[in-house]
């Protein structure tokens, strides 16, 4: 069993680029959520998408938008970027019908994405 | 509104030593705590989850910790540190809801001495 699953592992973008980061839940996971943790930081919440919608969202800017699709993987774009968008970026998932029937509300994390910003 | 607040930022312990980090919460509801690590250029790995079963939770790698609602603390310790413990510590909040979100404290490192 895949657990959750990030791409690119590494990338590298100059300011005012845009940037595409993709996540693949763990198998039977309906609901993803993207974090940001900063070097020397615990991981912020960005946003959480399930049905295809952002559900909840961080104190983050608009330049921080995603995606998710019908096979519930999903997408983390950042436009304009900021020498401070350089993070880990990871993604989590777990299974809502899950969490509803066991009341294990954790999610599993991937390995994350290392975006640097010039 | 939920928040976790980590107790020192580095604590150093020598091998086979107790491991205590420190993490107390606020929430205005009922809670779910978790620990996870963190291990260099690694995303984060579930140690232990409080789920309101047992006040007391035992996790992976003889990891554990204790739900003490008086005091609003989830305290992790270990009672013999290994060298592989060295890593990043991570207490985080979360809500009953299937939707909530989870809220990370800012870390403890944790190193080992031989």
């Amino acid at each position: 069993d895949a657990g959750v699953t990030q791409s690119p592992t590494h990338l590298i973008k100059t300011r005012g680029q845009q940037v595409t980061l993709r996540c693949s839940p763990k198998s039977g996971h309906d609901t993803v959520s993207w974090y940001q943790q900063a070097l020397g930081q615990g991981p912020q919440f960005i946003f959480q998408y399930y049905e295809e919608e952002e559900r909840q969202r961080g104190n983050f800017p608009d330049r921080f938008s995603g995606h998710q699709f019908p096979n519930y993987s999903s997408e983390l774009n950042v436009n304009a970027l900021l020498l401070g968008d350089s993070a880990l970026y990871l993604c989590a998932s777990r299974s809502r019908q899950l969490a509803g029937v066991t009341g294990a509300n954790e999610q599993f994390f991937g390995p994350g994405t290392r975006l640097t910003v010039l | 509104a939920q928040s976790v607040t980590q107790l020192g930022s580095h604590v150093s312990v020598s091998e086979g030593a107790l491991v205590l980090l420190r993490c107390n919460y606020s929430s205005s509801v009922p809670p779910y705590l978790f620990w996870y690590v963190q291990y260099p250029n690694q995303g984060l790995q579930l140690l232990l989850k409080y789920t309101s079963a047992a006040t007391l939770v035992k996790g992976i790698n003889d990891f554990e910790a204790e739900f003490k609602k008086s005091e609003t603390s989830f305290h992790l310790t270990k009672p013999s540190a290994h060298m592989s413990d060295a890593a990043e510590y991570f207490c985080a909040v979360g809500g009953y809801s299937s939707a909530s979100k989870i809220i990370f404290g800012s870390g403890t490192r944790l190193s080992i001495r031989p």
